[in-house]
């Protein structure tokens, strides 16, 4: 089932600036990961972050989580093309993850 | 997605024939799993195992198989019992209790 829902669906901006985007899920979770995929790939692991946690950053990652709103937000700093993709939250029940439906990025030079 | 080799890149198969995806890891991980991906939406978990010679139905088994008879290796067997089959398929795997995944590069399966 479809635990995490993100927003914008889709986001375009100019190279060098910044890039946010929302996730949202319904139960109670132990963590939230975000995942990269580039288009007909794999997706890549980004970041993780634990229930008892607020903020994290991973060079020009910065992750947020708000378990009052069930809620967290990527932010990616000074985008590159090479950022283009789309973005997925992950929520973590059992092993298992649940994905959202995720934000696709595009990074115009 | 080093590590994980996922064959068939593309696959192309007719309305009522099975077909088997292939998902093989040289990562050493416990844990497996089979993942399918629709235009627009996010990754439906089908099949996982955590451990050889045992595995669970996810959340959209119907029409699927599977098995984990090595550790390496965790095949998909797609069925003519399912109804919708073309759809992108992902690999991945996971240490014995962590949560975070590594995919493999996925497989297309088109039913003509």
């Amino acid at each position: 089932s479809q635990q995490g829902e993100e927003d914008p669906q889709a986001l375009s901006i100019q190279e060098g600036e910044n890039a946010t985007m929302n996730c949202s899920y319904k139960t109670s979770i132990n963590n939230l990961q975000w995942y990269r995929q580039n288009s007909g790939r794999g997706l890549v692991h980004l970041i993780l972050i634990r229930s008892n946690e607020r903020e994290k950053h991973s060079g020009r990652l910065r992750v947020t989580l708000d378990t009052s709103k069930k809620s967290s937000s990527l932010l990616i700093t000074a985008s590159r093309a090479a950022d283009t993709a789309s973005y997925f939250c992950a929520t973590t029940n059992d092993y298992k993850l649940s994905f959202g439906a995720g934000t696709t990025v595009t990074v115009r030079a | 997605d080093g590590g994980i080799t996922q064959s068939p890149k593309y696959l192309f198969r007719k309305e009522g024939q099975n077909v088997t995806l292939s998902c093989e890891q040289n990562l050493n991980h416990d844990a497996m799993y089979w993942y399918r991906q629709d235009p627009g939406q996010g990754l439906r978990l089908i099949y996982y195992s955590q451990i050889v010679n045992d595995f669970q139905k996810g959340d959209i088994a119907e029409g699927y198989s599977v098995s984990r008879e090595k550790k390496e290796s965790f095949p998909l067997t797609v069925t003519s019992a399912q109804k919708n089959p073309t759809a992108f398929y992902l690999c991945a795997t996971g240490p014995w209790g962590a949560d975070t995944q590594y995919f493999g590069p996925g497989t297309r399966l088109t039913v003509l």
